[in-house]
């Protein structure tokens, strides 16, 4: 069975901390995606990585960085957390040129920063 | 701008039939999926139009109308457990992905 784990489900954090959410896929997937859910918007892409050692910012990256040393392995990184990051974060692959190919997406790590 | 738009949340009867619309602007156009949330849980996909027309899956199908930027997802015999959020996402002339904000489905019995 096909999977995406997210490390944590559920976190809280106080303002300044630095967070690490973690990813790891078992698809051998090279493109690696983090979004952040938040209620009556839609998902917003925060990074995504083409493959190992890849980087690409998204639509909101300020606040965020991320590390992709092992390919099954996407680590989104708050480096001083503030309340504004409060959200669900969603980590997802795909494989490598299947663009227009299903995303498949971690449970979630909902995040609460006090 | 680039924008997706969809109904916050909809009702529905058990054994019913629902269409929940997706209307896209969007700077070009390289399919749209349909993805399915229940609370809590990852989202999982559903369905990928990329022409024009009508793809029939079990119970549920997707319709595509390019020139008019809509789509609809179409549930049949409606069940409790689709009681769930239903994502639309448009991919673009970059291939990135542009999600609308998703359909709360509320199936009672």
């Amino acid at each position: 069975d096909v999977k995406v784990t997210q490390s944590s489900r559920y976190l809280v954090k106080r303002t300044g901390e630095k967070v690490f959410l973690e990813c790891v896929q078992d698809m051998d997937h090279e493109n690696m995606f983090w979004y952040r859910q938040d209620p009556g918007l839609g998902l917003r892409l925060i990074y995504f990585s083409y493959d190992v050692k890849m980087k690409e910012k998204g639509d909101i990256p300020e606040g965020y960085s991320v590390s992709r040393e092992k390919k099954e392995r996407f680590s989104l990184i708050l480096e001083s957390a503030s309340t504004n990051q409060t959200s669900m974060y969603l980590c997802a692959s795909r494989k490598q040129g299947w663009e227009t190919g299903e995303l498949f997406f971690g449970e979630g790590s909902r995040l609460t920063v006090l | 701008g680039q924008n997706i738009d969809q109904p916050t949340e909809m009702t529905a009867t058990e054994g019913a039939i629902v269409q929940i619309n997706c209307t896209y602007q969007t700077s070009g156009f390289n399919g749209l999926f349909w993805y399915q949330q229940h609370a809590g849980e990852a989202p999982t996909f559903l369905s990928y139009n990329v022409l024009d027309g009508l793809e029939e899956k079990g119970r549920f199908s997707s319709f595509l109308s390019r020139s008019k930027g809509y789509s609809y997802l179409l549930l049949k015999e409606l069940q409790m457990k689709d009681s769930a959020s239903y994502l639309c996402a448009v991919t673009d002339s970059n291939y990135q992905l542009i999600w609308g904000a998703g359909t709360k489905l509320i199936i009672k019995p």
